[in-house]
């Protein structure tokens, strides 16, 4: 069964504090992922697509990777505004398929 | 941002009524999505459209019916609503592919008593 997991599901980290959000899958045939950010009351917003392993994606403080089995999302010197759930989702033939998320916490 | 808008923003309503869910883009968009968001869920797939009057079905799509008569307006209906339709429902546009995405608009809350 295609499926997304993401981890952890919640992160506080101090500002300035870097860290890594993990989102690794299981798919029969990945043709791309995606991660979004959403902040609380919003739609999610598109952030990165990557496309195959090896591939390395950045904006500002955030970096994406991607492995075969899983993807990071790299954020160096966080800031408050940071602070959202950032959702992976994976492209697998004709459908997107979501993590749950991970809700980051960065407090000044 | 992508110019999408839903209507309403919140509702709640009662158990057995009927309840219509309006997306609208002024991107000319084919490719129109409703997804549905829960707690301890990803985001769901309820149906989708590629063209006016050409609709299919997600991996969440009992309960609910589409509809498309123009390329900007995307409704969706809950013909008798019910307490687990509580959610917050999402409209999208673009292709899936991996050279595109789905862009999504703000949300409307929905409760169901």
């Amino acid at each position: 069964e295609d499926q997304v997991t993401q981890s952890p599901e919640a992160l506080r980290l101090q500002e300035g504090e870097s860290s890594s959000l993990n989102c690794s899958y299981t798919v029969s045939g990945l043709r791309g992922l995606f991660w979004y950010r959403q902040d609380p009351g919003k739609g999610p917003e598109f952030l990165f697509t990557l496309y195959s392993a090896g591939e390395e994606k950045e904006k500002e403080r955030l970096k994406a990777t991607l492995t075969k089995k899983e993807s990071f999302l790299h954020i160096t010197a966080p800031k408050p505004e940071d602070s959202a759930t950032y959702l992976c989702a994976v492209l697998n033939t004709d459908k997107l398929i979501f993590g749950t998320g991970t809700r980051l916490q960065v407090f000044p | 941002d992508a110019g999408i808008t839903q209507s309403p923003r919140h509702k709640v309503t009662e158990t057995g009524t009927p309840v219509t869910l309006r997306c609208h883009q002024t991107e000319n968009h084919r490719y129109m999505y409703w997804y549905r968001q829960d707690p301890g869920h990803g985001l769901r797939l309820i149906h989708y459209s590629y063209g006016v009057k050409d609709t299919d079905k997600g991996e969440v799509s009992d309960g609910y019916s589409v509809s498309r008569s123009k390329t900007e307006d995307f409704l969706l209906t809950l013909e008798s609503a019910t307490s687990s339709q509580t959610s917050v429902y999402f409209c999208a546009i673009g292709a899936i592919s991996s050279t595109d995405t789905q862009y999504f608009g703000p949300g409307t809350r929905l409760t169901v008593l």
